[in-house]
């Protein structure tokens, strides 16, 4: 079945470092890819998306792109903040219109 | 803004009790969701609705049964709760058929004893 894979962390930056968050899928088709955020004590927002190959989501300063030769969709930012620390979920719709999600990977942006 | 709410924060219950998770949203959004939220497995889904008392099963919904009687009400039943249905448990909402953006509540901890 489809299934989402994603860097284990915690990821641990100091503030103004370039930050990747590695994700890959597999899937029959070309999904929707989705990245998730949720900061302490709080519900998961959508934080970006993507619905087609070569599409760039972006949001806040976070960008990714859709790499279907790669299957791909890895999370950048240039230049972390302190308020970035939180924990990031890459998704993707399978056939059914189900959100599968990643295992979530904790940043930690220290000042 | 949409707004999920899940009615406790926390919740400490005892192995075999019936335990009741209700969710609300306020924005008529049609598809609600229940996930269940483990270090690292990620978000699973347990249960979710289309419309008003209707259900589908998720990927994980053993355990578990689902009411809607009102569109904005979606309640997670823990008939007999087990000690391995200690988790996070999270609530979402989305509107359309494609609920690709969904809208979560902030969450149950709930700890079977």
């Amino acid at each position: 079945g489809n299934s989402v894979t994603q860097m284990e962390g915690p990821v641990t930056l100091s503030e103004e470092a370039f930050l990747t968050i590695n994700c890959t899928y597999t899937a029959t088709g070309y999904p929707s890819l989705f990245w998730y955020v949720q900061y302490p004590g709080e519900g998961l927002q959508l934080l970006l998306k993507a619905t087609k190959a070569d599409d760039k989501g972006s949001n806040k300063g976070f960008e990714a792109t859709y790499r279907k030769e790669t299957t791909s969709f890895h999370l950048e930012k240039g230049s972390v903040q302190v308020s970035d620390s939180a924990v990031y979920f890459c998704a993707s719709r399978d056939s059914s219109y189900k959100l599968i999600f990643g295992s979530g990977t904790r940043l930690l942006v220290r000042p | 803004d949409v707004k999920v709410t899940q009615s406790s924060r926390y919740l400490v219950k005892r192995t075999g009790e019936k335990v009741f998770l209700e969710c609300v949203q306020d924005m008529d959004h049609e598809n609600m969701f229940w996930y269940r939220q483990d270090p690292g497995l990620g978000l699973r889904l347990i249960y979710f609705s289309y419309d008003v008392k209707m259900k589908e099963k998720g990927d994980i919904p053993e355990g578990y049964s689902v009411s809607r009687e009102k569109k904005e009400r979606f309640s997670l039943i823990l008939e007999s709760a087990s000690t391995n249905q200690t988790s996070m448990y999270l609530c979402a909402s989305s509107i359309g058929t494609g609920h690709e953006k969904l809208f979560f509540g902030s969450g149950t901890q709930l700890s079977v004893l």
